[in-house]
């Protein structure tokens, strides 16, 4: 049982390139979730999926698109990468109502810079 | 805009003794709230949650109290060890559809166990 993985875990890329992070998740969770994660500022939302096919904002969208095209995957993408979105970008699955028994399962965490 | 407040500075224990860690909150209602552990270069990993009706929950070595009246809950760990020393993240929700819109993460506090 892997829980949820997230590829890649290190990426470097160039003002203006695109680029896509995969998040899996093999629990069969509803929820799926991903955050940025920067010194100061604590995990913000960036988009979240209420399940396949769904998509909605977070905290801080813009820059990013996301697809969940399959219930365990939900794919981040960056259209034009800015410095601004150099951090550590953490996906993150829940059961629906997860707050009646648990909490949330992350990934490690994919650290992206960009020059 | 909601808000909220975990000790900044990192909180120096000796082992052996009780860490006592704060979450304060502010223009937030939550249904619950979580605490999770974060290691350097991992993702956080859920620890206790704790709902508004409830005032204390345990797990072990640990402890957490929720105020709703303070807007503030207490992190304990008693009988501390140097393999406790971690970032604790404090992440509040609301069970608004199924608790779908997503948790808002504290800072975090850096917690330090010394032998």
């Amino acid at each position: 049982n892997a829980g949820v993985t997230q590829t890649p875990k290190f990426r470097v890329l160039k003002t203006g390139q695109s680029m896509t992070l995969l998040c899996a998740q093999d629990m069969n969770h509803e929820y799926m979730y991903w955050y940025r994660q920067d010194p100061g500022m604590g995990l913000r939302l960036i988009h979240y999926s209420v399940g396949e096919g769904t998509t909605a904002k977070g905290e801080v969208p813009d820059g990013y698109n996301v697809s969940r095209l399959k219930k365990q995957n939900f794919l981040l993408g960056l259209e034009s990468a800015a410095p601004s979105q150099t951090s550590v970008y953490f996906c993150a699955s829940s059961q629906i109502q997860y707050y009646r028994h648990g909490g949330y399962t992350f990934g490690s965490g994919t650290r992206l810079t960009v020059v | 805009s909601q808000k909220i407040e975990q000790n900044s500075e990192a909180l120096n224990i000796q082992e052996g003794k009780t860490a006592t860690l704060t979450c304060n909150y502010t223009n937030y209602s939550p249904a619950y709230l979580q605490w999770y552990r974060q290691d350097p270069g991992r993702g956080p990993v859920f620890l206790l949650l704790i709902r508004e009706n409830e005032k204390e929950k345990r797990k072990e070595r640990l402890k957490v109290t929720f105020d709703t009246t303070l807007k503030q809950s207490l992190f304990h760990i008693t009988a501390s060890q140097p393999a406790d020393s971690a970032t604790y993240l404090c992440a509040l929700g609301r069970a608004t559809g199924g608790g779908a819109d997503g948790l808002t993460f504290g800072k975090g506090t850096h917690l330090i166990i010394q032998p």
